[in-house]
């Protein structure tokens, strides 16, 4: 079967450093996405990594490790426009089936 | 700057009745989907297109169909709403149809259509 599992909620400080776990047990793989959502309004696409190591782009970095089945997003200098969901999925397909398998979410509080 | 755009933000509906929800994207992708986001479960696929009149299940296609008659428009109906379809859905499509280095199944969301069944 496929499985995704990241934290249902976490809260952090303003400025600070969070760092949001993500494991996976899919029958294939092809790539790990992360996304954010704001309540309310639609997913965007934060990071996409399909080797194993750290992707950095400005304050949000994301790393994989395929022979763990672990990524992780790391979100720094914290602010509050950060709080929002942070969805963690997977590629198991290659080929013309791209679709995507989605963890549940993790909610992330900033706080002042 | 809008690029995937559902027609209804919210829609309230009777148990039996017949829903559509229509989702239109213009950047000329050729795979479609359609989500939908319930708390504690996350996004669940319920059918995507990758090409004109193409459909294929997802993980929960019960009590849904899927229309694609032309590549920027893929609707969702429900024939005979029931109450656990009450959920936010969400239409997103992708361009290409390979994986890989090439970004090709970066999704890009609607905005969502929140369906209430009564």
């Amino acid at each position: 079967g496929q499985n995704i599992d990241q934290p249902t909620e976490m809260t952090a400080t303003e400025g600070a450093i969070v760092q949001i776990n993500c494991t996976y047990q899919t029958s294939g793989f092809n790539g790990l996405f992360w996304y954010q959502q704001h309540a309310g309004e639609a997913p965007t696409f934060l990071s996409y990594n399909v080797l194993d190591g750290l992707e950095e782009k400005g304050r949000f970095s994301s790393f994989l490790s395929r022979s763990k089945g672990y990524s992780y997003l790391l979100l720094k200098e914290l602010q509050m426009k950060d709080s929002a969901s942070y969805l963690c999925a997977v590629s198991p397909y290659g080929g013309a089936t791209n679709k995507l398998i989605f963890g549940t979410g993790t909610l992330l509080a900033v706080q002042p | 700057d809008v690029k995937v755009t559902q027609s209804s933000r919210y829609l309230v509906k009777r148990t039996g009745e017949k829903v559509f929800l229509e989702c239109v994207q213009d950047m000329d992708h050729e795979n479609m989907f359609w989500y939908r986001q319930d708390p504690g479960l996350g996004l669940r696929l319920i059918y995507f297109s990758y090409d004109v009149k193409m459909k294929e299940k997802g993980d929960i296609p019960e009590g849904y169909s899927v229309s694609r008659e032309k590549k920027e428009r893929f609707s969702l109906i429900l024939e005979s709403a029931s109450t656990n379809q009450t959920s936010m859905y969400l239409c997103a499509s992708s361009s290409g149809r390979t994986g890989g280095l090439s970004g090709a199944n970066v999704l890009t969301f609607g905005a969502g259509s929140r369906l209430t069944v009564l």
